[in-house]
């Protein structure tokens, strides 16, 4: 079964700074996918960014990119110029490639981000 | 864009009475959806897997006859807790996937459910 951790519970920084949130994962696959949830207090689960395994360049969706390193089975989040409205809770997701899309998602723990004024 | 819609959105019911909540797929069609919960301050832990025409597949520790899933048709699946008792009380939350594998999956809005 894969895991997924997310090492930090909570991080505050300032509007306009830049953030990294961690995540790690164990799974014995070769091949999967990667997601960065947002859940904000409305609590619609929303889709950050993803990313391939096969793929070796990391994602990006214009403030958001990922520092996707396979050997250390890491993928993390840096969010640039954060805004007020980047506060939420964030969820690190795994799914594998079998099952045509059957399999449902695995989520760490989250991380609560506050972005301060 | 692949729209779920989830209702109800609350509900409040007496302990021992069964709730059916739904999850739709509006403009796409899904062959499988997913039902997630979520207590306060957690993640959300795969329930079960939703597949149209079939039996659900549930995830080890959940009771299938607490948690009941038809998949009727290509656009929804229901989800009834039976028999529900306080510590039912939850957010739900279903899932579908639109489109390529790499697409992730669109959530439904959730249904905060509490068993009085």
């Amino acid at each position: 079964a894969q895991t997924v951790t997310q090492s930090q519970p909570e991080m505050s920084v300032q509007e306009a700074e830049t953030v990294t949130l961690s995540c790690t994962y164990d799974t014995s696959e070769s091949n999967y996918y990667l997601f960065w949830y947002k859940q904000p207090p409305s609590r619609q689960m929303i889709l950050v960014i993803r990313q391939e395994a096969y793929k070796q360049q990391n994602a990006t969706e214009n403030r958001f990119s990922v520092n996707f390193q396979k050997a250390a089975k890491s993928f993390s989040l840096k969010i640039s110029d954060s805004q007020l409205g980047d506060t939420a809770m964030y969820f690190c997701a795994f799914m594998p490639p079998s099952g045509g899309g059957a399999d449902g998602l695995t989520f760490g723990k989250g991380t609560h981000l506050i972005i301060q004024p | 864009g692949a729209v779920v819609s989830q209702h109800p959105s609350r509900v409040i019911c007496k302990s021992g009475t069964s709730v059916k909540i739904e999850c739709r797929s509006l403009d796409f069609q899904a062959t499988t959806m997913f039902w997630y919960r979520q207590f306060p301050k957690q993640s959300l832990m795969l329930m079960a897997t939703s597949n149209e025409g079939s039996k659900a597949t549930y995830e080890q520790g959940v009771e299938k006859d607490k948690f009941l899933i038809n998949h009727a048709s290509l656009t929804l699946s229901t989800l009834t807790v039976t028999s529900a008792h306080p510590e039912d009380s939850s957010f739900y939350i279903c899932s579908a996937r639109a489109g390529a594998l790499n697409y992730g999956y669109t959530f439904g809005s959730g249904t905060r459910l509490t068993v009085v």
